[in-house]
């Protein structure tokens, strides 16, 4: 009930790819949906944050898409940079507890 | 706005000393921090969350008195592993809720976490 499904693990896309990574949800109680991108030997940044009253949020590249209906959002990065390899993370808040619920991160490559 | 930082970013010990990790929100306030254990390629896991000036909330498995937290002030909150062994060395990365200082209350604020690794 409280888990964050994300996939895929890994991703490798070249330059100017569009990467997409998944997760679903089952708690209709979470009312917050971030994501954050970690590079290594690093703490997690936001990237952008998404709540479910709305079905699609874009700043920059990067793209939340929110399904509620099937519990799923995803995070597209347009134009793909090598710079973006990193690890992101999604995440949803429990409301009543303002805790983060974090999916197991897909590893992201992006090739010259 | 919303820079979290910690303090120290790495640090090395011996089996059966404590250590003391600082995370302070900089040019905010937060009432509410929280502190996150990640091991090499896995997810961040929760392990507390510390209220200024209340004692912090556990998650389930992880020892009170092993992981001492204290939120003195609306700045600064401490994370003390105490006894430490091997097993215990991973990345300690702290975060601060936002709600103040431009900051948003829905918002986690991450610090750049801290590097524990036990003789």
């Amino acid at each position: 009930q409280q888990q964050v499904k994300q996939s895929p693990q890994s991703l490798i896309v070249q330059k100017g790819g569009i990467p997409i990574i998944n997760c679903a949800y089952e708690n209709t109680a979470f009312d917050y949906f971030p994501w954050y991108q970690q590079f290594p030997g690093k703490g997690p940044a936001l990237l952008i944050a998404i709540r479910p009253d709305v079905s699609e949020k874009k700043e920059g590249r990067f793209t939340i898409s929110f399904n509620k209906s099937a519990k799923q959002f995803s995070l597209h990065i347009m134009d793909s940079q090598p710079g973006d390899s990193a690890t992101y993370f999604c995440a949803a808040r429990s409301g009543g507890y303002n805790k983060l619920i974090f999916g197991a991160g897909t590893r992201l490559a992006v090739h010259p | 706005g919303a820079v979290v930082s910690q303090h120290p970013s790495r640090v090395i010990c011996k089996s059966g000393t404590s250590v003391k990790i600082e995370c302070r929100s900089l040019d905010f306030q937060a009432t509410t921090m929280f502190w996150y254990r990640q091991f090499p390629k896995q997810s961040l896991m929760l392990m507390a969350t510390s209220n200024e000036g209340s004692k912090a909330t556990y998650e389930q498995g992880v020892e009170k008195d092993k992981f001492l937290i204290n939120h003195a002030s609306l700045t600064l909150s401490t994370l003390t592993v105490t006894s430490a062994h091997p097993e215990d060395s991973s990345f300690y990365i702290c975060s601060a809720r936002g709600g103040q200082g431009g900051t948003s209350t829905d918002t986690q604020y991450f610090g750049p976490g801290t590097r524990l690794t036990v003789l």
